[in-house]
């Protein structure tokens, strides 16, 4: 079974510093996607960035980009240039990917990091 | 384009009731998938339906249950509330799958 662990369960950052949030999963899998999720208290889920795990360049969205190591099965998120409006819960997310006719997308998610910027 | 829609935003009901949700996906997605999230937890799978059809289920009791209608949106039913019900639900829709799923803003149940 996969599973998600997200190690920081809270953290700060100095608005306009950089922060880093990890994340490290588990799975017998090869073919698979990676997600980041931010929840702010409006708690609309709002996907963030996505990785292939076939792909080994690291995505990048804007002032968000991640370090994939998929050999130690890692996943971390940085956030550059903070802003306030990036306060919120963080969810590293895992799926697989099958095309199985049997098959069925189920995403699985860490237990979150709450992140505060600080002005 | 309008993200996902869900109805209602809220709402409060007692134990033994039953509930209806509702989850309009995204224009020309076919797939729309539930989750539960309970308060400070990551949220759980609970269904994925792709072209009206069950394509996969969580471990969640059959007290819930959920539809796909033919312009693609859902509904998620559960019946005989109970306490631990309490959660927020939400609607993730994709365009088939295997494929990135887009959130709801979600219904806030309670249950007393």
């Amino acid at each position: 079974a996969q599973t998600v662990t997200q190690s920081q369960p809270e953290m700060s950052v100095q608005e306009a510093e950089t922060v880093t949030l990890s994340c490290t999963y588990d799975t017998s899998e090869n073919n698979y996607y990676l997600f980041w999720y931010k929840q702010p208290p409006s708690r609309q889920m709002i996907l963030v960035i996505r990785q292939e795990a076939y792909k080994q360049q690291n995505a990048t969205e804007n002032r968000f980009s991640v370090n994939f190591q998929k050999a130690a099965k890692s996943f971390s998120l940085k956030i550059s240039d903070s802003q306030l409006g990036d306060t919120a819960m963080y969810f590293c997310a895992f799926m697989h990917l099958s095309y199985m006719k049997t098959s069925y997308d189920k995403v699985i998610f860490g237990p979150g990091t709450s992140l505060s910027v600080i002005p | 384009d309008a993200g996902v829609t869900q109805s209602p935003t809220h709402l409060i009901k007692t134990r033994g009731q039953h509930v209806t949700l509702r989850c309009s996906p995204i224009s020309g997605h076919k797939s729309v998938s539930w989750y539960q999230q309970v308060l400070g937890q990551g949220p759980q799978f609970i269904f994925q339906y792709y072209e009206k059809e069950e394509r996969g289920r969580g471990n969640f009791p059959d007290r819930f249950s959920a539809r796909q209608f033919p312009n693609y949106s859902s509904e998620l039913n559960v019946n005989a509330l109970l306490l631990g019900d309490s959660a927020l639900y939400l609607c993730a829709s994709s365009l088939g799958y295997p494929d990135t799923q887009y959130f709801g803003p979600g219904t806030r149940l309670t249950v007393l």
